[in-house]
This record gives C-alpha cells, structure tokens and sequence, in this order.
C-alpha cells in the first residue's frame, strides 16, 4: 500500500515549451503533496508544498510563475514547468504524505528526468 | 536555519560495517530519517528514528542520534554490493507542514 506513482518517468522537450509532470497517490488520499528538485550528484531541494484545494507554497528562490503546481484532488498533483530552458533539466521527484503515519509517512514517486534541449 | 549536511563519499570492503554520518542545524526537528537512493531511481525510506530516541536498530541499519551535538549516524553492518547507493540523512522541519530537508547525500561503495 501507499503507493505514489509520478509520470512520466523521462521527457525530452525542446527549449520554450511547458512540461507537465503528475503525481498520483494510487491507494490512499494526500493532502499534502511536495515537489523535489535534484540535480546531477546533488541533494534534493524542496521546491514547494502542495496543499489539495489552495494555493501551493514554494521555496524561497523558486519561481511559482515558472513552476506551476496544481493539486486539484485528494490523489493528484501536477507540476508544470513553463517555458522550458535548459537550465531546468534536472530530475524531479514528488512525494506523498501518509496522513495515518504522522511525520513519519513519506512516500516518494520514482522521479522524472527531465532534459530541455 | 536548515542545514544538513554529509561526507560526500564513503568506501568500504563487502562485509565490513560502513557509518554514515549526518549534521543537522535545526533543534525542533521532530523526526529524522535515512534514505537510499539507486541510480536514476526514486528514494526508499531505509529507517527513521523520533527526536527523543537515542538509538534504533533494525536488522542490519543501527541509527545513532546525538540530539546535543545535533549528530545523526547510520551503521550498515555487513555491508553488501547491494548497498552500494546514495544515502540521503533527513530532518522534518516545519511543524504543521512537516517538510523534508535534506542531507547532501553519500555516496556509499562496497568494494567486493
């Protein structure tokens, strides 16, 4: 059980575009979803915090016009990354708080790669 | 602040103990935790221990927490080829929000 499920696994856009990246709590409801940044050989940044039905809350130096987070429902968010460069390359991961297990119920997707041509 | 940091690389032969360490900056965190983390993969929760433990032990993982110092260990004994990944040390910071900061990561090699 609680599983989160991110996808897609690996994308490939070209410069100017958007990305939409979803992550879903498959068995069980998350109101609270976050949004990791990691770069190559490096640890991973918390970009925002996503709270279902308002406004996310993003990190100090994160630009919430460039990341767009949704999190419209109880199992899903989304992160979109507009107007691609290749500076955003880097490898995305999402995770899902298990409600039930109190500070200790974390669950993270498998991560997107994402690479801006 | 939130700061937490860690040796980037650590070596050890297969089947001896490896130590991670970890140092965390923030005296109300609640909960820590060790990760592991496989080539292009996501992140497996390894174990966790709450604030006012000083030890937890759980097969092979042996988490050592020195709350004055603000220092965090993870003993892998015997370590296995298997092990060898990044090991991410984590604090829950934020109270209602109870976001992650994360370690700098070490990377762990197990030499056969």
């Amino acid at each position: 059980g609680a599983v989160v499920s991110q996808h897609p696994s690996r994308v490939i856009c070209k410069s100017g575009t958007s990305v939409k990246i979803e992550c879903r709590s498959l068995d069980f409801q998350a109101t609270t979803m976050f949004w990791y940044r990691q770069f190559p050989k490096k640890s991973l940044m918390l970009m925002a915090t996503s709270n279902e039905g308002s406004k996310a809350t993003y990190e100090q130096g994160v630009e919430k016009d460039k990341f767009l987070i949704n999190h419209a429902s109880l199992t899903l968010s989304t992160l979109t990354v507009t107007s691609a460069h290749p500076e955003d390359s880097s490898f995305y991961i999402c995770s899902a708080t298990r409600p039930w297990e109190g500070s200790a119920g974390y669950t993270f997707g498998s991560g997107t790669r994402l690479t801006v041509v | 602040g939130e700061d937490v940091e860690q040796s980037l690389f650590l070596s050890v032969r297969e089947g001896d103990s490896s130590v991670i360490n970890c140092t965390y900056t923030d005296s109300s965190s609640t909960y820590l935790y060790w990760y592991k983390q496989e080539p292009g993969a996501g992140l497996q929760l390894l174990t966790y221990i709450f604030s006012n433990m000083d030890m937890k032990q759980d097969q092979r993982l042996t988490v050592l927490l020195n709350k004055k110092d603000k220092h965090l260990s993870l003993r892998i004994a015997d370590t296995q080829t298997g092990d060898s990944a990044i090991y991410f040390c984590a604090e829950s910071v934020g109270g209602a929000t109870n976001k992650l900061i994360f370690g700098t990561g070490t990377l762990l090699a197990v030499q056969p």
